[in-house]
Formats: C-alpha cells, structure tokens, sequence
C-alpha cells in the first residue's frame, strides 16, 4: 500500500500570499501527480512528474508551479494567491510493479482544502 | 461528449442491497480500468484495477468490464453504511498513459 502525505490538510488564506502544498510518498515511486477537485467534481489533472528534475503541465491550465528535485517530494507553488485559487488539491503517485507488467495505479493523499479570502 | 460518463447519481440503497454503478467511456484503446473509493474530505483510494475484459473480485466487490460495449460496472454485494461514499471510474491506455476519471456517482447506503 502506497504512503503519500499532503500537508496542510485545511489553508485559509488572503489573497496575494505566496502558498507552498507539499506531497511526500515512501514508496520510491518514480511517477507523481497533482489534481485540482472542486466539491462534487471530477478531478482535473495539473501538473505531473516522471521523475526527478522533471515536470509537465496537465489538462487544466493552472498558475500554480512544481518542482521534483528528489524522487519523494512533489510540491506545488502558488505565488500570489487569488479567490479562484480555493478548492481541493490532490497528490498522487504511482510507480513500476515488480512483476514487468507496467506501472501500478495511482495512490492519492488525502489532499489539501485550500480557501483562498 | 467526454471521454468518460458516469451518472452521478445520488444513489441511494438500503443496507444489504446489492449496488451497481457504471460508467462507459468513447475511447476503444483503453486497457486499465479502475474504481476508486472517495470518502467526503479524503482521497480516493483504490479499490479495484483490471486489464481489458472479464470480471474481478474482491471480497464484496465485483468489478466487470465489457471492452465490446465500453462499459464498465463495480458490483458491491451486502451493500453496509461504510460504503457510503463517492466512486469513481477510472481508464487508461496503457499503464504508462495519463489517467481518465469519471466524474463520480455518490451513493449513500441506509441503515
């Protein structure tokens, strides 16, 4: 079973602060993820990572930024944070199994609730 | 049309029902499928992951997919309170693909 952690669980925020979301997982998975959820909405890719010192953009456009300098952390910046910054962030990771037959699905953290005033 | 469609319900069952939710999806090259299990201010967490066609199970749950008809359904037998919950489909091409969610049926079971 695959270990992530968010922290903050809850941030409640004014506008124009810069925020850091941090994801950490212990299970060496090379692949990470972060999703944007909105109550009672389907989650919406971000950003993604195959691996250190790599980073892309997902499906929704987002202002936020990532970095992945170690294989274990995956945090997300916002640099001056806005109201239509407020919903839910959820990290996930998934890696190879050691079977050969591919990558194992995505495990996600209980995400972090961020409100932006 | 999305890639993914799920009737987002509310569902709503008594205690020991048996609970069918189902999703069909427009892209014939997916292979993966998984069910996630999403409690109210948590993360989903994995329930079921199958390749390509067949059924799969896993104590109550069932997970079945129709790879002719893009169509998949999680079957949960002795439906309990617990299960009450968001549950979302979830597909993928091949396993180093980006992942499609549905946007999730909420269920509630009653006692």
């Amino acid at each position: 079973e695959a270990d992530i952690y968010q922290t903050p669980r809850y941030l409640v925020i004014g506008t124009g602060k810069k925020i850091t979301l941090e994801c950490s997982q212990t299970m060496g998975h090379d692949k990470m993820y972060w999703y944007q959820q909105d109550p009672g909405m389907e989650l919406h890719l971000i950003h993604y990572s195959y691996g250190v010192n790599s980073t892309e953009k997902g499906d929704l456009s987002s202002e936020s930024t990532v970095s992945r300098i170690r294989t274990e952390h995956f945090p997300l910046t916002l640099e001056s944070a806005r109201p239509s910054h407020t919903s839910q962030y959820l990290c996930a990771s998934s890696g190879l199994t050691g079977t050969g037959s591919g990558n194992q699905p995505q495990h996600f953290g209980d995400g972090t609730r961020l409100s932006i005033l | 049309q999305k890639e993914v469609e799920q009737d987002p319900g509310p569902l709503s069952v008594p205690e020991g029902a048996i609970v069918s939710l189902n999703c069909t999806y427009s892209n014939s090259a997916f292979q993966y499928f998984m069910w996630y299990r999403q409690y109210s201010r948590k993360g989903p967490e994995l329930l079921m992951y199958t390749y390509s066609s067949g059924n799969k199970e896993d104590g109550r749950f069932t997970a079945q997919v129709d790879k002719s008809s893009k169509y998949i359904s999680l079957f949960i037998r002795d439906s309990q309170p617990s299960d009450s919950a968001t549950y979302l489909c979830a597909m993928t091409k091949t396993s180093y693909d980006k992942v499609i969610f549905g946007p999730g049926t909420s269920l509630s079971v009653i006692p």
